[in-house]
């Protein structure tokens, strides 16, 4: 079974305010995730991390960034909040062990984060 | 490259009947492919996966998907809707054995509704 918690679940905050949305999983795997999921839109890439110190932007740009300092937790920060920041953020993990799954990720339940 | 392409962004069936949620897949390589299952207010939870090995996939709930090449279809299917069967569903697409889930592409997802 996967564990891999996000928290802030719901935050809600003014335009400018500096936030940080965290990840942490016990599982031990190498590598992490951070999408970015609006309503009736597939889920985008938005930063993704190989290892500890070991991080690269996605395909989807995002002014946000992140941190691999353990190698269990991987924050997203946005320093200054703005309403287009408004989306849910899932965070995943995966294990390039698991017999050659490649595309089989474990998610956190979201963080969904309003900017008003 | 590779894309996804999920018809219908809502489908609602009758409790008992039969579940067809649509996913065409683009790839330049042979893909492996995933169903991804988002209950309200949750992450995404891995339904099943096909990795180049037997062309019907089985997966949990009941959900089993079939891979054809000719087609280039990995529709995901369940014989008798359950209550508990409403929910998002994503399908995913990577570029196979040489691909990664850093290289994992979702499509916009189908909103499955089950009417009493």
């Amino acid at each position: 079974e996967a564990d891999i918690y996000q928290t802030p679940r719901y935050l809600v905050i003014g335009t400018g305010k500096k936030i940080t949305l965290e990840c942490s999983q016990t599982m031990g795997h190498d590598k992490m995730y951070w999408y970015q999921q609006d309503p009736g839109m597939e889920l985008h890439l938005i930063h993704y991390s190989y290892g500890v110190n070991s991080t690269e932007k996605g395909d989807l740009s995002s002014e946000s960034t992140v941190s691999r300092i353990r190698t269990e937790h991987f924050p997203l920060t946005l320093e200054s909040a703005r309403p287009s920041h408004t989306s849910q953020y899932l965070c995943a993990s995966s294990d390039p062990r698991g017999g050659g799954s490649t595309g089989e990720l474990f998610f956190g339940e979201g963080s969904r984060l309003t900017v008003l | 490259a590779q894309s996804v392409t999920q018809l219908g962004s809502h489908v609602s069936v009758s409790e008992g009947a039969l579940v067809l949620l649509r996913c065409n897949y683009s790839s330049s390589v042979p893909p492996y492919l995933f169903w991804y299952v988002q209950y309200p207010n949750q992450g995404l939870q891995l339904l099943l996966k096909y990795t180049s090995a037997a062309t019907l996939v089985k997966g949990i709930n009941g959900f089993e998907a079939e891979f054809k090449k000719s087609e280039t279809s990995f529709h995901l299917t369940k014989p008798s809707a359950h209550m508990s069967d409403a929910a998002e569903y994503f399908c995913a697409v990577t570029l196979g054995s040489s691909g990664s889930a850093r290289q994992l592409t979702f499509g916009s997802g189908t909103q499955l509704t089950v009417l009493p």
